[in-house]
């Protein structure tokens, strides 16, 4: 039962273009969503978040959109470089359910930026 | 980067044998968390801890046992390891629990043959 989902196991982009990594989430109690990068080797490290009160949380070359009707968000890195090139992990959390920061992960996209 | 360190970072055993895995933070939080990443599952909470000698189950908890006695560390222990556990274990920390980003430990790689 995956309650946060990433479909595409890998994405290639070109370098300068925008990269548009998607997560899907089942469960409408989720109300704090992240996303880490993870180089291999490394512990995966923080990039953004976003809480269900928003729909778009921006950090320099780095945006999250939410929507919560469809459970859906991605992630938009524009204009991608080279050093983008990591496994990108969604995760998800009832942080209001007082659940104690409970994390949950999707599988992992793995994002190629090609020079 | 936060202060965190796991050891060992790679570690190789037989089936059967006990297996501590030690987490040491210098960041001083209250929450610690030890997931397992695995190809096809992301990472998956094992077991967490909200204070000192205050720990709960996390969704793949069966075969791990944790503990707390201090401030800065957090063990995760294999008491008779088995194949299915082979893994990189990663080590977490949260100042807050439910307000704050969880920062994540360097990883250790586990093969029980």
């Amino acid at each position: 039962d995956q309650q946060v989902k990433q479909n595409s196991p890998s994405l290639s982009v070109q370098e300068g273009r925008i990269s548009i990594l998607n997560c899907d989430y089942t469960n409408s109690m989720f109300d704090y969503f992240l996303w880490y990068k993870k180089y291999p080797a490394e512990g995966p490290t923080f990039l953004i978040s976003i809480s269900s009160i928003k729909d778009k949380n921006e950090d320099g070359r780095f945006t999250v959109f939410l929507n919560k009707s469809a459970k859906h968000l991605s992630l938009h890195i524009v204009p991608s470089q080279p050093g983008d090139s990591a496994v990108y992990f969604c995760a998800a959390s009832a942080k209001f359910a007082g659940n104690t920061g409970k994390l949950i992960f999707g599988q992992g996209t793995t994002l190629q930026v090609k020079p | 980067d936060a202060g965190i360190t796991q050891s060992p970072r790679h570690k190789v055993t037989e089936t059967g044998t006990p297996v501590t895995l030690r987490c040491h933070q210098t960041e001083n939080h209250r929450y610690m968390y030890w997931y397992r990443q695995d190809p096809g599952h992301g990472l998956r909470l094992i077991h967490y801890s909200y204070g000192v000698k205050d720990t709960d189950k996390g969704e793949v908890s069966d075969g791990y046992s944790v503990s707390r006695s201090k401030t800065e560390d957090f063990l995760l222990t294999l008491e008779s390891a088995t194949s299915s556990q082979t893994s990189v274990y990663f080590c977490a920390i949260s100042l807050s629990g439910t307000t704050d980003t969880q920062y994540f430990g360097p990883g250790t790689r586990l093969t029980v043959l």
